[in-house]
């Protein structure tokens, strides 16, 4: 079973709208979390957004929070005004338990911002 | 503050040919991962280190080999490639420990082996 699944492969957004890009995720772990990160052409992988299971908060960064539903296990990240830099790969990511320390990525969605 | 850095940036092999990945991490941060990402699909974890010892090994063959120095900077080597390891190689380095964040990625080492 996939344990990060992001089902939308590409999404559109018009310039200064908010966009939803979805994450539900798999794990037995009651210690885990949740990372978005964004890919730019580039390559790079520049961290966006944090979620700890146990946080009772939805994680907020400026512009980017994520909307956490621990009991859908679903991890979605909202982006408010979107903006044409913001045109990349975003993916979900997850870190299970307290001494794995690996990523488990899903397989990304290409989000473009429209003028 | 530099942040990862990665080298070479792109490197064209032969297959059958090994090759030699570097990365140095964010100055104090002393664990080092590195992952493979194909074109079109999330990374996949292949090796954590973390004060120079192995703590985690991703699901590779055991071509791919790894080792982190004194100075906290990592090799990733690949032996008799196959052009099925044509991919983006990331390094990632943390503070360790049970940091919640700090996951930081480097631009990547873009490898074709033709």
């Amino acid at each position: 079973a996939q344990k990060i699944t992001q089902t939308q492969p590409g999404m559109f957004v018009q310039e200064k709208e908010a966009v939803t890009l979805d994450c539900t995720y798999d794990t037995s772990d009651q210690s885990y979390g949740l990372f978005w990160y964004k890919q730019p052409s580039s390559g790079e992988m520049i961290f966006l957004i944090y979620q700890g299971s146990y946080d009772e908060q939805n994680a907020t960064e400026g512009r980017y929070s994520l909307n956490f539903q621990k009991a859908r296990k679903s991890a979605n990240l909202v982006i408010s005004a979107s903006q044409l830099g913001d045109s990349a790969m975003y993916f979900c990511a997850m870190r299970e338990g307290t001494g794995r320390r690996a990523l488990t990525f899903g397989s990304g969605t290409r989000l473009q911002v429209q003028p | 503050d530099a942040g990862v850095t990665q080298s070479p940036t792109h490197l064209i092999k032969t297959r059958g040919q090994h090759v030699t990945l570097r990365c140095s991490p964010i100055s104090g941060h002393k664990s080092v991962s590195w992952y493979q990402q194909v074109l079109g699909q999330g990374p996949q974890f292949i090796f954590q280190y973390y004060e120079k010892e192995e703590r985690g090994r991703g699901n590779f063959p055991d071509r791919f080999s790894a080792r982190q120095f004194p100075n906290y900077s990592s090799e990733l080597n690949v032996n008799a490639l196959l052009l099925g390891d044509s991919a983006l190689y990331l390094c990632a380095s943390s503070a360790g420990g049970f940091s919640n964040y700090g996951y930081t990625f480097g631009s990547g080492t873009r490898l074709t082996v033709v």
